[in-house]
Order: C-alpha cells, then sequence, then structure tokens
C-alpha cells in the first residue's frame, strides 16, 4: 500500500528558481491538501482540492500554485522560490472533504531555498 | 476564523509519569478534533479522533483525550508515558462542514529513560 507519495524527499533551490513538489495517492480520495511544517507553527494550509478539477485556498497560499487534472495527484508550484519558503511540506488525502475524515500524511518534502 | 492553541511547546518527563498535554480550540459551531503525532524524522500519525458521543476517546498506545465543549479544550493524556512516545503531538480541528483543518503549533514530548 503506497498511500501517499511525495517527491522529492529533499531539495535546495536558488531564490527565484521555480519547481514542482509532486504528491500522488493511490486510495481514491476526493480531497488532498498541502501543508507546511515551520518550528513552533504546527502546520499551515497553502492549498487544497475536494476533486479532480477544484482547488482553493488555505491560510498560505502567497506564493504557492496547485492544480488538480487526476484525483490521484496534486502537485504543488513554488513559481519564484523565496527563502520564507524554506519549510518542510507535506500533502496529505482524505476521503472525503467533510470534517470526520482523518487526513493521510506523506513522508514531506524537506526544501531549503538560499 | 478557527484556531487552535496548544499551550506547552516544550515537555520533558521520566518514563512512567503522567502525560497531560493542552489543546483550545475557538470555532463556535460543530467540531471534529483530532490529535496526531510526528515520531523524529517520520510524517504525521493520527493518533484519536473526536467527532460526537462520549466525550472521553481512546485512541492508539493507550492515549486518550477528554473534550470538554464548555471549555473548547480537547486534552491528550496518558497515564504512563514510555521512552518510545518521545515526539511531536500536535492537535488539529476541523469545522463539520468545511474543508480546512487547522493545526495548533505543536508540543515536543521527550521522555527521559
Amino acid at each position: 500500500n503506497a498511500g501517499v507519495t511525495q517527491t522529492p524527499k529533499f531539495q535546495v533551490l536558488k531564490t527565484g528558481q521555480s519547481m514542482t513538489l509532486q504528491c500522488a495517492q493511490d486510495m481514491n480520495h476526493e480531497y488532498m491538501s498541502w501543508y507546511r511544517q515551520d518550528p513552533g507553527m504546527g502546520l499551515r494550509l497553502i492549498h487544497y482540492s475536494v476533486g479532480a478539477g477544484i482547488t482553493d485556498q488555505g491560510e498560505v497560499p502567497n506564493g504557492y500554485n496547485v492544480s488538480r487534472s487526476t484525483t490521484e495527484d496534486f502537485p504543488l508550484r513554488l513559481l519564484s522560490a523565496a527563502p520564507s519558503q524554506t519549510s518542510v511540506y507535506f500533502c496529505a488525502s482524505s476521503d472525503h472533504g467533510t470534517g470526520d475524515q482523518p487526513q493521510h500524511f506523506g513522508d514531506g518534502t524537506r526544501l531549503s531555498i538560499l | 476564523a478557527q484556531s487552535v492553541s496548544q499551550h506547552n511547546h516544550h515537555v520533558i518527563l521520566s518514563e512512567a509519569a503522567s502525560l497531560e498535554l493542552g489543546c483550545n480550540y475557538s470555532y463556535g459551531g460543530t467540531v471534529n478534533l483530532f490529535w496526531y503525532v510526528q515520531y523524529p524524522g517520520q510524517h504525521l500519525q493520527l493518533l484519536l479522533k473526536y467527532f460526537s458521543g462520549d466525550p472521553l476517546v481512546k485512541g492508539i498506545k493507550g492515549f486518550e483525550a477528554e473534550f470538554i465543549k464548555s471549555k473548547f479544550s480537547f486534552n491528550l493524556r496518558k497515564p504512563s508515558v514510555q521512552w518510545s512516545d518521545t515526539a511531536e503531538y500536535f492537535c488539529a480541528a476541523r469545522n463539520n462542514a468545511g474543508n480546512m483543518l487547522t493545526f495548533g503549533g505543536g508540543t515536543r514530548l521527550m521522555v527521559k529513560p
């Protein structure tokens, strides 16, 4: 059971570079989301999707884009990386967008912006 | 806006000590509450959840949490911690009709052998 798979696990970028963090799930979950984890701030929601073709902004969406062309994949794009985006990024999925389903998390991507 | 507060940022205990981690949320409607654990170098895993019914919920590994609606609290407890409980613990809240899960800032627990 693969669950939620994130790639890459580690990445170092220079300021201004762009990149895409990949997230895929094989559980046929409708709901997918991206969080960033920073010390002392817990996890903050960047963007989420309640199904293919539907995305919405979370708490901290600036500087990030997402798309959801398939149920399985939910990539996160940094168009012009900034040092403030240095963080650990987690992708998560759950069966429905309503409140009663726990999230399944990927292993995270540790991103450093120089 | 919904928010979740965890009062203790760092907790250090000896093995066999009792644990209580505080969590308060601010949301006026029906809310679903979760505790997640993140062991060093791993992703978050669900410890327990509350949706409705008995306010005392039991989770994995001997953890439990009590939902006190009047205090907007959902504290995590364990009667006797083990060294293997060393991890970071996150409380989270999600409104019943909403799509956003809000996390607290986390509590780092270190259990000394």
